[in-house]
């Protein structure tokens, strides 16, 4: 089946501008999680949303960042006034349970996003 | 706070020998413990899931380990091949259970 999708795959953007990327989780699977990766550095959380519950935002890095997940599927993760220590690689994932850390979850491949 | 050390940036090996990774986590006490592989360019991909009662767990040539004395998971790979060669990453859920908290990953390269 398919697995988790993520467009574009590739953005460059220019400081100060906004982006947004999206997210297609697997069908069926309640939690949805972005995570940031950094040159060098592992996977930092980001955000994660579990069914209609209220999302856990606490690994957003700023105020610049907020997400969304629509109809508790799609999501989409917005970087506003982008700076260049923005750039980095964003992995979503979904599982089919919550509780995490017991569930494996599914990664996609991945956004890479350069801010000149 | 919780913290995952994987102590070997990069690990060399001959193929046909047996790679071992070590992830260490300190302020925790976690009941599962999660390796992944991640090749570059693509996201990581989920090996092994150990919980705290399983002392080891094996899938194929793959065998982990959790110590929850020690706090410390080894992860195994024996008759290793090239195509093992990949960063492998080690995770555990945080407390609040909303994510996974992951280690920066051992590089591993097999040579033939």
């Amino acid at each position: 089946g398919a697995g988790v999708s993520q467009s574009p795959s590739n953005k460059v953007t220019e400081k100060g501008k906004d982006v947004e990327l999206r997210c297609d989780p697997i069908s069926g699977h309640t939690a949805l999680y972005w995570y940031r990766q950094s040159l060098g550095q592992g996977l930092e959380f980001l955000i994660y949303f579990q069914g209609n519950s209220a999302p856990d935002k606490s690994g957003l890095p700023s105020d610049r960042f907020s997400a969304e997940r629509t109809g508790g599927s799609v999501s989409t993760l917005t970087i506003q006034r982008t700076q260049q220590e923005d750039s980095a690689v964003y992995l979503c994932a979904s599982s089919p349970h919550s509780g995490t850390g017991e569930y494996e979850q599914y990664f996609g491949p991945g956004t890479r996003l350069t801010v000149t | 706070s919780q913290k995952i050390e994987q102590n070997s940036e990069a690990l060399n090996i001959q193929e046909g020998k047996t790679a071992t990774l070590t992830c260490n986590y300190t302020n925790y006490s976690p009941a599962y413990l999660q390796w992944y592989r991640q090749d570059p360019g693509r996201g990581p991909v989920f090996l092994l899931l150990i919980r705290e009662n399983e002392k080891e767990k094996r899938k194929e040539r793959l065998k982990v380990t959790f110590d929850t004395t020690l706090k410390q998971s080894l992860f195994h790979i024996t008759a290793s091949q090239p195509a093992d060669s990949a960063t492998y990453l080690c995770a555990l859920g945080n407390q609040a259970g909303t994510a996974l908290i992951f280690g920066k990953g051992t590089t591993l390269s097999v040579s033939s």
